[in-house]
């Protein structure tokens, strides 16, 4: 069975320094993962996905995920952090052969000025 | 274009009524998720329709839960009974499904807040 595991409940950064979002996964193949955000009263966005193409995706707002089968992780980067980063973050698998998504707990990132 | 749409926003209502939450998805998807996002189990797969195949209703936490999509576009998530501990987010998604691909995106809607007391 497909799982995903965030590593910290709450990350906290000051502006314009950088953020990492730790997630580690378990698949019994290669996953489909992805990272959502969800900005206080608003519906979840998606950030970026891996389907098994480049290992180093680009998503949008200038964050990227690195998927890496060794360490079987695939942590959430940005080289500077901007106030409206602040929000909620999960990362996700896709089930399988199926089409329903895994969260992790979420990351709750902070951002101070 | 329009979104995925649910409503009401906020529902409050008194144990043991029966609710229901409606979701409009995106026009032209053939696929619908609902999922429940609540402090204490997180973000949880709930039912998913795919065209006129037959619902996976794996998630649904009991028999008072049920979801019908009609004529292959909104959706209804109907809850009979309802316990303080259906309390939650209840958040629809749907996705534009192309056989043979690895990734469909599922695009949310912005959900409505059940409170049960």
């Amino acid at each position: 069975a497909q799982s995903v595991t965030q590593l910290d409940s709450h990350v906290s950064v000051s502006e314009g320094t950088p953020v990492l979002l730790r997630c580690n996964y378990s698949s019994s193949y290669s996953p489909s993962l992805f990272w959502y955000v969800q900005h206080p009263n608003k519906g979840l966005q998606l950030l970026l996905k891996y389907t098994s193409a480049a290992t180093l995706v680009k998503g949008i707002n200038g964050f990227e995920a690195e998927f890496k089968k060794s360490e079987t992780s695939f942590h959430l980067t940005k080289p500077s952090a901007h106030m409206s980063d602040a929000a909620e973050y999960f990362c996700v698998v896709r089930s399988g052969g199926y089409n329903k998504l895994i969260f992790g707990a979420g990351t709750r990132l902070a951002v101070h000025p | 274009g329009a979104g995925v749409s649910q409503s009401p926003s906020n529902k409050v209502t008194e144990k043991g009524k029966d609710v229901e939450l409606r979701c409009d998805p995106i026009s032209g998807h053939t696929a619908l998720y609902w999922y429940r996002q609540s402090l204490g189990q997180g973000l949880e797969f709930l039912i998913y329709f795919q065209g006129n195949s037959a619902p996976d209703k794996s998630g649904l936490p009991s028999d008072r839960f049920s979801a019908e999509r009609t004529g292959g576009s909104v959706s209804t998530l109907t809850i009979q009974r309802t316990q303080q501990e259906d309390s939650a987010v209840y958040l629809c998604a749907s996705s534009l499904e192309i056989r043979g691909s690895r990734y469909n995106e599922q695009f949310f809607g912005p959900g409505t807040r059940l409170t049960v007391l």
